[in-house]
């Protein structure tokens, strides 16, 4: 059964630096969307993208944050300068319609 | 660092007992709605969804429930196990058709199943 998968699993960085999230879709899904999970809260959306542009993008998608499908099957979230209130479980979801596949998941430390 | 967690409401149910987990949404215009099971560490995995146009759907051992009047939703699992241990959030979303539409979760609630 196809999955999304996400790289790394965990990655620890130093406040301030930029972290790269990797992801790769459902092969033939369409939409793609990444969510964070502070520890013991619940799942809050970030942002939505589709035909190679954000389609919507939450309060806390801001500056410090970029998406990016950079070839065929992968795609990004970039943090450029982190935050400590950056750590959390992020999330790469994608669909072919509106039906949302999870990835297992990158947790994030900022030091 | 990371922040205090929620206190996330617990159902304990016995092993081969059926579970309830119930769900308050927020959106009158949120016209899809998903139940994920989450497992510690993992990423929410997918169990069942409905559409607005419906008020119930059944899957293998899962039934949910949709009542618009009240925008209550509920995930009915038949003789749980204990691999069905988790947490389960309800996620709405206000589907447009041909757009990317995000979820919107719930707190979630943790089901224990007891042996």
């Amino acid at each position: 059964e196809p999955e999304v998968t996400q790289t790394p699993s965990h990655q620890v960085t130093q406040m301030g630096q930029e972290v790269i999230l990797r992801c790769v879709p459902i092969s033939n899904h369409l939409y793609f969307y990444w969510y964070r999970q502070i520890l013991g809260q619940k799942v809050e959306f970030l942002v939505s993208f589709y035909n190679n542009e954000i389609s919507e993008k939450s309060e806390i998608f801001d500056d410090q944050f970029s998406v990016e499908r950079p070839d065929g099957s992968n795609f990004t979230l970039k943090i450029r300068s982190t935050k400590l209130e950056d750590s959390a479980m992020y999330f790469c979801a994608s669909s072919l319609v509106e039906t949302q596949y999870f990835g297992p998941g990158t947790r994030l430390l900022v030091l | 660092g990371e922040s205090v967690g929620l206190h996330l409401p617990t159902l304990s149910v016995q092993e081969g007992d059926n579970s309830i987990i119930n769900c308050a949404y927020s959106n009158s215009a949120s016209d899809y709605f998903i139940w994920y099971k989450q497992e510690s560490g993992k990423g929410p995995q997918f169990i069942i969804d409905i559409r607005s146009n419906m008020d119930k759907r059944q899957g293998q051992r899962v039934t949910v429930l949709l009542n618009k009047t009240v925008k209550h939703l509920s995930l009915q699992i038949a003789a749980t196990q204990p691999g069905d241990s988790a947490v389960y959030f309800c996620a709405e979303s206000t589907y447009g058709g041909g757009t990317a539409s995000k979820l919107t979760f719930g707190t979630g609630t943790r089901l224990q199943v007891t042996l």
